[in-house]
């Protein structure tokens, strides 16, 4: 079974369209991340969520919504996409913060690649 | 976050050993140095962490100064599949306010050739 998993793997779609990237880890993790990684290969944190609870959130547009419904779950909403947003999302999960040696190694899902047309 | 610098780019002749070296000049005497991965057309994977004192593990070492203003990842026999980026990274103490948070930079691209 896959760690930490992301659906779709590609996902292509118009300017102004709203569009969801899932994310389910099975690692018992309390704390999940995504991040974005550009055409530079540049990767940001854009949230990280701890217990269904936002901990971190990287001045990201509004149009980015996560949704945490359970700890196991971290879903991305994107609304009025722009060309702009065209990346690979990545996402991620750790032990909770603090919690021993554990809390510091994230584990990435394979990436999601959206592309906006 | 405290910042990290890298060669872009590195070569190794497959088994081989490789030294990935990693300045850190500015940081704060509670952040642990990390070491991730990434293949080609994957997410980044962990390799080792250590916050003082070197550390080994099944994929690599981690060789940490005495000053802890640098640090080198060590693979001590490269492999093809080991060609990946590198990335070096200072995890943001909890104590300040960072709680997991990975600020990755721009890596090392390890080439490994036959």
């Amino acid at each position: 079974d896959t760690a930490v998993s992301q659906t779709p793997k590609y996902l292509v779609t118009q300017m102004g369209n709203d569009k969801s990237i899932k994310c389910e880890q099975n690692l018992g993790h309390d704390t999940m991340y995504w991040y974005k990684q550009d055409s530079k290969k540049f990767l940001k944190i854009m949230f990280s969520y701890n217990n269904k609870e936002l901990i971190i959130n990287e001045t990201v547009p509004n149009r980015f919504s996560p949704k945490s419904p359970d700890k196991a779950h971290l879903n991305l909403h994107i609304n009025s996409l722009e060309l702009g947003d065209s990346a690979v999302y990545f996402c991620a999960s750790s032990q909770a913060v603090g919690q021993g040696a554990g809390a510091n190694v994230l584990t990435f899902g394979a990436g999601s690649r959206l592309t906006v047309l | 976050d405290a910042k990290t610098t890298q060669p872009n780019s590195m070569e190794s002749n497959e088994e081989e050993p490789v030294h990935l070296p990693c300045n850190h000049s500015t940081i704060s005497g509670t952040d642990y140095i990390h070491w991730y991965r990434q293949l080609p057309s994957q997410g980044p994977e962990y390799v080792i962490h250590g916050l003082t004192s070197n550390v080994n593990n099944r994929m690599a070492s981690l060789a940490i100064a005495e000053d802890r203003k640098s640090s080198t990842l060590i693979l001590h026999r490269a492999t093809l599949r080991d060609a990946a980026v590198y990335y070096c990274i200072l995890r943001a103490s909890i104590l300040t306010g960072g709680g997991n948070k990975l600020t990755f930079g721009t890596g090392t691209q390890l080439k490994v050739e036959l």
